[in-house]
């Protein structure tokens, strides 16, 4: 099963808008991970937080973790047409070395 | 250096028929990972590799899936008696270590199963 479950499945927004996605869970994890896909192919890593760790920057991006809640948020600010992909959470469910565990991703849509 | 590299990029089969799927990790890398993307879907995980140790099979969805990893580096993903269910996009990651790193992927093995 899924561990990391993001909302909304697809999102639109104009160029220039905030984008903002998030993922649920529901075991411990010792990380989370942010990833982009471009048309279907290879993910790119985007931003890795830790379970001690709160909030990350990087760039545009900005990730919120909350563990009480077992959810994270990416927001990306100032959005470009270029960020138009799909983005995945993943969770290790507190395994270290075990498997990743992939979200079914958000599909976003920046409008020109 | 280069990035994770898959051959064949695309792959067209009949059902019934054997594929080999094929990765090459970043060098020096020592996790392996094989995924399963449907189209429109999430990631399903496959099977991990970490350096010499038994692989995490626990993802290959039947007995007509095995992979192998020769001298910790090339893997292989091979699919006997192909199902049309089988089509799929199939994703190759490497990492540099266990211990939840940042897995890097390659651009994919699109395979169509008529």
């Amino acid at each position: 099963s899924q561990q990391g479950e993001e909302d909304p499945q697809a999102l639109s927004i104009q160029e220039g808008e905030n984008a903002t996605m998030n993922c649920s869970y529901k075991t411990s994890i010792n990380n989370l991970q942010w990833y982009r896909q471009n048309s279907g192919r290879g993910l790119v890593h985007l931003i890795l937080i830790r379970s001690n760790e709160r909030e990350k920057h990087s760039g545009r991006l900005r990730v919120t973790l909350d563990t009480s809640k077992k959810s994270s948020s990416l927001l990306i600010t100032a959005s470009r047409a270029a960020d138009t992909a799909s983005y995945f959470c993943a969770t290790d469910e507190g395994n270290y070395g075990q498997n990743f565990v992939f979200g079914p991703g958000t599909r976003l849509s920046v409008l020109p | 250096g280069a990035g994770v590299s898959q051959s064949p990029s695309n792959k067209v089969t009949e059902k019934g028929k054997d594929v080999e799927l094929r990765c090459d990790p970043i060098s020096g890398h020592t996790a392996l990972y094989w995924y399963r993307q449907s189209l429109g879907q999430g990631l399903e995980f496959l099977i991990y590799f970490q350096g010499n140790s038994a692989p995490d099979k626990s993802g290959l969805p039947s007995d007509r899936f095995s992979a192998e990893r020769t001298g910790g580096s090339v893997s292989t993903l091979t699919i006997q008696r192909t199902q049309q269910e089988d089509s799929a996009v199939y994703l190759c990651a490497s990492s540099l270590t266990s211990g939840s790193e940042t897995q890097y992927f390659g651009p994919g093995t699109r395979l169509l199963v008529l």
